[in-house]
């Protein structure tokens, strides 16, 4: 167990529908990344944040969006889904984020767009 | 950008034997390689990882040993088991960057 919790497990939604992800991070870390894993592109960094302020950003559509709040639980948003957004989505966090301090995973959210 | 290629992309090996993994980067200012396994329906596990400044790691069965000079680094299982059985990914991080970048990922399958 790597005390990042992602919540829910599963997710099935609509094309056009909005979804929001949840993530607490490991007791005493600042910082959280979200990764998105699809079959075809692997594992992709979306966004970072530390101690709620946005910090690195990926390959994040403009569709998509999150925040850091002040427990440090982190929600990442997903709007006019598409087809093309069924994927893994998981939640990583560090202790700090500007060294290279190692990454611990979530179990991930796996969305599914009908 | 930074690009981690990773090879091979299956590995089946007997119980008992040895496995490697190899990946390669592109950007020499990359200076953190870690090492995650993926079982189904769980999240990247890491399980090593090295920094620029050290040539090896070991911890029991896994190893990991990094050519700075030739931009690769691998990893070594040794003593392989069932349950080493997963998708294994390498990654790679430049001092500056605040995100991983990750190889396309190695499905490792030990035969009992």
């Amino acid at each position: 167990d790597s005390g990042v919790t992602q919540t829910p497990k599963h997710l099935i939604t609509a094309t056009g529908q909005r979804v929001t992800l949840r993530c607490s991070p490991r007791s005493g870390d600042l910082s959280v990344y979200w990764y998105q894993q699809s079959l075809d592109q692997g594992l992709q960094f979306l966004i970072q944040y530390y101690n709620g302020e946005e910090r690195a950003k990926g390959n994040i559509l403009e569709r998509f969006s999150a925040q850091q709040f002040p427990d440090l639980h982190s929600e990442l948003n997903l709007s006019s889904l598409e087809l093309g957004d069924s994927a893994l989505y998981f939640c990583a966090s560090s202790v700090i984020g500007d060294s290279n301090q190692p990454q611990h995973f979530g179990d991930g959210t796996r969305l599914s767009i009908l | 950008g930074e690009n981690v290629e990773q090879h091979p992309s299956t590995l089946s090996v007997q119980e008992g034997d040895s496995a490697v993994i190899k990946c390669t980067y592109s950007d020499s200012a990359s200076n953190y390689f870690p090492w995650y396994k993926q079982e189904l329906g769980k999240g990247p596990q890491l399980i090593i990882d090295i920094r620029s400044n050290v040539g090896e790691k070991k911890d029991q069965r896994i190893a990991v040993t990094l050519n700075k000079t030739a931009k690769h680094f691998s990893l070594h299982i040794t003593e392989t088991q069932p349950e080493d059985s997963a998708v294994y990914f390498c990654a790679a991080k430049m001092d500056s960057s605040y995100k991983l970048i990750f190889g396309s990922g190695t499905r490792l399958l030990v035969r009992p």
